[in-house]
């Protein structure tokens, strides 16, 4: 089955800018989605199809999607951004299509 | 306002049963792909199951399949999980997640706010 790798946490001061990367392979040849959960909270879709941006989601939230690597870009990180963040894929050639990374907790220093 | 609830979580024997549901509302129900997501406790999310907008098409992932049964009711604007053979490992909080697109993005982009399932003697 696919396999979405992330970073486990990223670290980043206020203002500064974060990148969440998803690794799999070729994953450039899928759609990613990515989301923002916080504690105790659903999680919040804030990027589809590789770097679309849900309306509300602010315009510091970008994607991109190359590679084997697809990344999350959060430009001037506010203390409000600190969460779990996951990318999704949908495999279509799997029988389990569904795929979710694992997670990166993003702490704002 | 768009919204999914869950309910029917609870706390059940090992090789017990439950059945989850999820009300949907504000928008046409019958247009749109739904799935379940799973959480366990401190950790990440899983995808568990996928249901076409019709109910033709369903998916699940290998740690489900044969054990639960996605369903739904256009009529009732309704989707339900059957869980049967629950394990300790099911223990999670479980959502319902509408596709963001009519056309299947397979994005999720409206969450219900989760119900919890503690399966434990």
């Amino acid at each position: 089955s696919y396999v979405l790798t992330q970073p486990p946490s990223v670290s980043v001061a206020p203002g500064q800018t974060a990148r969440i990367t998803c690794g799999g392979n070729n994953i450039r040849s899928k759609s990613v989605h990515w989301y923002q959960q916080k504690p105790g909270q659903a999680p919040v879709l804030v990027i589809y199809y590789d770097n679309g941006r849900p309306s509300g989601i602010p315009e510091r939230f970008s994607g991109s999607n190359s590679g084997n690597t697809a990344t999350l870009t959060i430009s001037r990180v506010e203390a409000g951004d600190e969460a779990d963040y996951y990318c999704q894929v949908w495999d279509n050639s799997s029988d389990h299509p569904g795929v979710f990374g694992g997670g990166t907790k993003l702490t704002v220093l | 306002e768009v919204q999914l609830v869950e309910s029917g979580g609870g706390l059940v024997q090992p090789g017990g049963s439950l059945r989850l549901s999820c009300a949907a509302s504000g928008f046409t129900f019958s247009n749109y792909e739904m799935n379940w997501v799973r959480q366990a406790p401190g950790r990440g999310l899983e995808w568990i199951s996928y249901i076409s907008s019709s109910g033709s098409t369903i998916y699940y992932a290998d740690s489900v399949e044969g054990r639960f049964t996605i369903s739904r009711d256009n009529a009732k604007n309704s989707l339900y999980l059957q869980m049967n053979s629950l394990r300790a490992e099911d223990t999670a909080v479980y959502y319902c997640a509408k596709d963001a697109l009519g056309r299947g993005s397979k994005a999720f982009d409206i969450w219900g706010q989760g119900t919890m399932v503690t399966v434990s003697s």
